[in-house]
């Protein structure tokens, strides 16, 4: 079956370090990758995405992300943590045998940055 | 209003009662979706409008109807909820459905508890 694994729950990061919030995937083919971002009370933001190309995409808010075929992940960084870049992130993937292309999301994780 | 509105943001309901979600989309976007938000859990798609016509309904059960009446609202009207229907429902819109590389776009969610 095709999944996302988001492995940790929660992450918690001192403010002015780095971050990294993990994702693993497990589809069929060469997946579209994507990040998105929940803060409090609000909906899902697009962040970034991979599609081709590059493996190391740039976001919105000074994110990136790496896509790493090998070991089927593609994590989230940041270089320097912000308190407001607490929220709640998820991964979502799309198999290019699914001829709907429907999104396979991640359980999420929550990103606490501590001043 | 711009992007995704939805309303009412929080809703509490009887088990017996019936109440509608609604969505509005002002993007432009030929796709809409409800999803189903439970708390370190991935999202749930529910359902699925491309240009007014249903085109998937995940298995969800016959107590959520949903409506789209053009391709700018959505609706999704509730009745004889169980508690375990208690959840954050976010609707979202895209271009179009089917694309392996669209982002999706989402409201900020109707916080639903059903008592």
């Amino acid at each position: 079956a095709q999944s996302v694994a988001q492995p940790e729950d929660q992450v918690n990061v001192a403010e002015g370090n780095p971050l990294t919030v993990k994702c693993t995937y497990s589809v069929s083919g060469n997946p579209y990758l994507f990040w998105y971002v929940q803060y409090p009370n609000r909906g899902l933001q697009f962040l970034l995405k991979y599609i081709t190309g590059d493996n190391l995409v740039k976001g919105s808010y000074g994110f990136e992300a790496e896509f790493n075929k090998s070991q089927t992940s593609f994590h989230l960084k940041k270089p320097s943590a912000l308190v407001s870049d607490s929220a709640l992130y998820f991964c979502a993937v799309r198999s290019p045998t699914d001829s709907n292309y429907q999104l396979i999301w991640g359980a999420g994780t929550k990103l606490i940055i501590k001043p | 209003e711009t992007g995704v509105t939805q309303t009412p943001r929080h809703l509490v309901m009887g088990m017996t009662n019936k109440k509608s979600l609604k969505c509005e989309q002002h993007l432009g976007h030929n796709a809409m979706y409800w999803y189903k938000q439970s708390a370190k859990k991935p999202l749930e798609l529910m359902f699925v409008y491309s240009l007014e016509e249903r085109v998937e309904n995940n298995s969800v059960p016959s107590r959520f109807s949903p409506e789209c009446p053009n391709s700018s609202h959505l609706f999704l009207h509730l009745h004889t909820l169980q508690p375990e229907d208690s959840a954050l429902y976010l609707c979202a819109s895209s271009q179009e459905w089917g694309s392996a590389t669209g982002e999706q776009y989402f409201g900020p969610g109707t916080r639903l508890t059903v008592t």
